[in-house]
């Protein structure tokens, strides 16, 4: 989601629960969107991507939603585990522009 | 592939010094960004390349800031002189298109400026 400040966005689940991890944007214009994971030390790495013609998209273990109406993207993620504690942001953009990084969302998965 | 390799990790600096970020990118992508991280704005890019020409550096903050492209495989970022507000995490990242397929992102220069 959008964070304001110094504090991010933080969900904390239980391992083997279910996580959403929700964003809004902005610009009606963008047509593609990618989900990205963060990990502590690390650079952004490509998650899942959706274009503006769907409004789901599956992967293993995590599916994007997208809702063009209200402008606002998920990331489910089943099965939670440790490892995918992490910092997720979503970007969008179109071919027109370069891609837009949302503030990110930290998720926290305790055993 | 390697992946996009930035050098170096760390790089603590006195304020008033010149900085060097460097970049490689994935051999035959033909877009190269840079971002900076700060957790008050997140991931701000800076500057956009695309066949080695710069297309868009509106977010490159002030004339102190300067980025190269002399070649398909390499890019730098120039900090001179450094002040403690340019303390960052710097990203390089490559594509082989401005949007689609995504990014892929290296480990990132950690800067400090003392």
């Amino acid at each position: 989601g959008e964070s304001v400040g110094l504090h991010l966005p933080t969900l904390s689940v239980q391992e083997g629960d279910n996580s959403i991890i929700n964003c809004a944007y902005s610009n009606s214009a963008s047509d593609y969107f990618i989900w990205y994971k963060q990990e502590s030390g690390k650079g952004p790495q490509f998650i899942i991507d959706i274009r503006s013609n769907m409004d789901k998209r599956q992967g293993q273990r995590v599916t994007v939603l997208l809702n063009k109406t209200v402008k606002h993207l998920s990331l489910q993620i089943a099965a939670t585990q440790p490892g995918d504690s992490a910092v997720y942001f979503c970007a969008g953009g179109s071919g027109y522009s370069t891609l837009t990084f949302g503030k990110g969302t930290m998720l926290l998965v305790s055993p | 592939d390697a992946g996009v390799i930035q050098s170096p990790r760390h790089e603590v600096t006195e304020m008033g010094q010149e900085v060097t970020l460097r970049c490689k990118p994935i051999s035959g992508h033909n877009s190269l960004f840079w971002y900076r991280q700060t957790m008050m704005r997140g991931l701000e890019l800076l500057i956009y390349f695309n066949n080695n020409v710069p297309i868009d550096d509106s977010g490159m903050p002030e004339d102190r800031f300067s980025a190269k492209m002399p070649n398909a495989s390499f890019s730098t970022l120039k900090i001179q002189p450094s002040e403690p507000r340019d303390s960052a995490v710097y990203f390089c990242a490559s594509s082989l298109g401005r949007v689609f397929g995504g990014y892929t992102f290296g480990s990132g220069t950690r800067l400090t400026v003392v």
